[in-house]
């Protein structure tokens, strides 16, 4: 059973360009929640998915930034017109729940690089 | 709204002995669970113990251990008989109980070093 995949692991992308990183979840797995970690910093909660819901969307910049968890695919972080602060490390996590004894699996990580 | 906080941004132990790492945090609920992290340079986030709010009984997991003390919001992770490999950055997480979303709240992490 593969564990959370993510991809790219690193990605470099200049001022105003487009970012995309991609998760997969665990086989299973229908909770899909994204984090971001800045330089010295723990992992910020972002956004929260469900197979085609965005279930709480509230650390996630309003603008620029957006996120999908279609029915068949991975799920997408999308950052567009990315500026010099959104460099960080993106993680994605997958669960099969909520509850508390719902293990969050995390993937490796994409780091994102704005030059 | 919960926060975390770890008040020790670094931590150095000598193999083979025993390190404390600190961890309080804030919430008016209670129903709740604790968890730490450890993330190795690799960056993967790899879950050490994990402590549900209802139960008296501290968490171990082999070397690991938690001192859980719920009134005072506190929730310190030991580590007995360091290796090399525990060289990481720690991290506490918390986690709403019933109703919740399932995300997590970090605190800033711990960067422990291990000395041969």
């Amino acid at each position: 059973n593969a564990g959370v995949m993510q991809n790219p692991r690193h990605l470099v992308r200049r001022r105003g360009q487009e970012a995309r990183l991609r998760c997969s979840p665990m086989k299973g797995h229908s909770h899909v929640y994204w984090y971001r970690q800045l330089p010295e910093e723990g992992l910020k909660f972002m956004v929260y998915l469900q197979k085609e819901n965005i279930i709480d969307e509230s650390g996630m910049p309003k603008e620029r930034f957006s996120a999908e968890f279609p029915k068949e695919g991975p799920s997408i972080l999308r950052i567009q017109q990315v500026v010099r602060g959104d460099s960080a490390a993106y993680f994605c996590a997958s669960s099969g729940g909520t509850g508390g004894r719902s293990e969050a699996f995390f993937g490796q990580g994409t780091r994102l690089t704005v030059v | 709204a919960q926060t975390v906080t770890q008040s020790q941004p670094e931590m150095s132990v000598q193999e083979a002995e025993t390190v404390t790492l600190s961890c309080t945090y804030d919430t008016s609920e209670s129903d709740y669970y604790l968890f730490w992290y450890k993330q190795p340079p690799s960056r993967q986030m790899i879950l050490v113990i994990r402590q549900e709010a209802y139960k008296q009984q501290n968490a171990t997991e082999n070397r690991f251990s938690v001192n859980f003390q719920k009134a005072a919001k506190s929730f310190s992770l030991k580590i007995s008989d360091s290796q090399l490999g525990d060289a990481a950055m720690y991290f506490c997480a918390y986690k709403r109980g019933g109703g919740s979303q399932g995300n997590l709240i970090f605190g800033k992490g711990t960067k422990l070093s291990v000395k041969p």
